[in-house]
């Protein structure tokens, strides 16, 4: 069965840097597309951006381009999930999850079908 | 962006109730909607894709209807593993979002 597996909790002060990981099996890394989805406590879904692992070809929601940066190793089948100055806002669990879907005048559309168990992210002074 | 509006937010409701839950989109998304459910301290699992494709093990009380702007999910017997939040992606954009949500709680 797919798993992403992720890494554990994070306590950051405002400032500092943070790299999140994402571990997939069961399947082939690099033929899926790998995203993030930010859940801001009590509150709903966010999707992120996606990255494929094969090329790291990455997409980011308006959103979040800049804030963040999602990047993949596909050596050891991980995605990341990097800030480098992080903000209390940044507090929240964050998922990754595998895409599933088609490609529409080149571009990637579709949903996620497998999801890690979450990493939360704690900011605070 | 394309926004999608769940209603309703929250929905009070008993074992064996039938329960629908309605997403919209501010536009036509043609049938490229995904419903998930989350518990409490858990990640979302996906439930249908393609506005009415049951996933795999997914109870088939659980059906998804709807195509342009309007969806539904609707749980024909809720049972006592359905309490949850409920949220809508729209996958239509290269940008998908997310429904606020639709907690369905015990009445």
């Amino acid at each position: 069965e797919v798993q992403l597996v992720q890494s554990g909790a994070e306590v950051k002060k405002p400032g500092e840097s943070l790299k999140i990981s994402c571990k997939g099996s069961e399947y082939k890394f690099t033929s899926y597309w790998i995203g993030w989805v930010r859940q801001m406590p009590g509150k709903g879904l966010e999707w992120m951006g996606i990255i494929y692992p094969g090329d790291s070809d990455t997409r980011y929601s308006p959103s979040f381009q800049g804030q963040v940066t999602i990047s993949a190793d596909k050596s050891i089948s991980t995605a990341y999930l990097q800030w480098s100055s992080l903000k209390a806002s940044d507090t929240a669990i964050y998922y990754c999850a595998r895409h599933y879907g088609y490609y529409e005048s080149g571009a990637p559309r579709g949903y996620f079908d497998y999801w890690g168990q979450g990493t939360l992210v704690t900011v605070s002074s | 962006d394309i926004q999608m509006t769940q209603s309703p937010s929250t929905l009070s409701a008993s074992v064996g109730d039938r329960v629908t839950i309605t997403c919209r989109a501010s536009q036509s998304i043609s049938s490229w909607l995904a419903w998930y459910q989350q518990k409490p301290g858990k990640a979302p699992k996906l439930l249908i894709s393609k506005a009415s494709t049951l996933e795999s093990g997914v109870p088939s009380r659980f059906s998804g209807r709807g195509s342009g702007t309007e969806f539904t999910l609707t749980i024909s017997s809720l049972q006592p593993d359905d309490f949850a939040t409920y949220y809508c992606q729209q996958y239509n954009s290269y940008s998908p979002t997310f429904g606020q949500g639709t907690k369905v709680e015990i009445k």
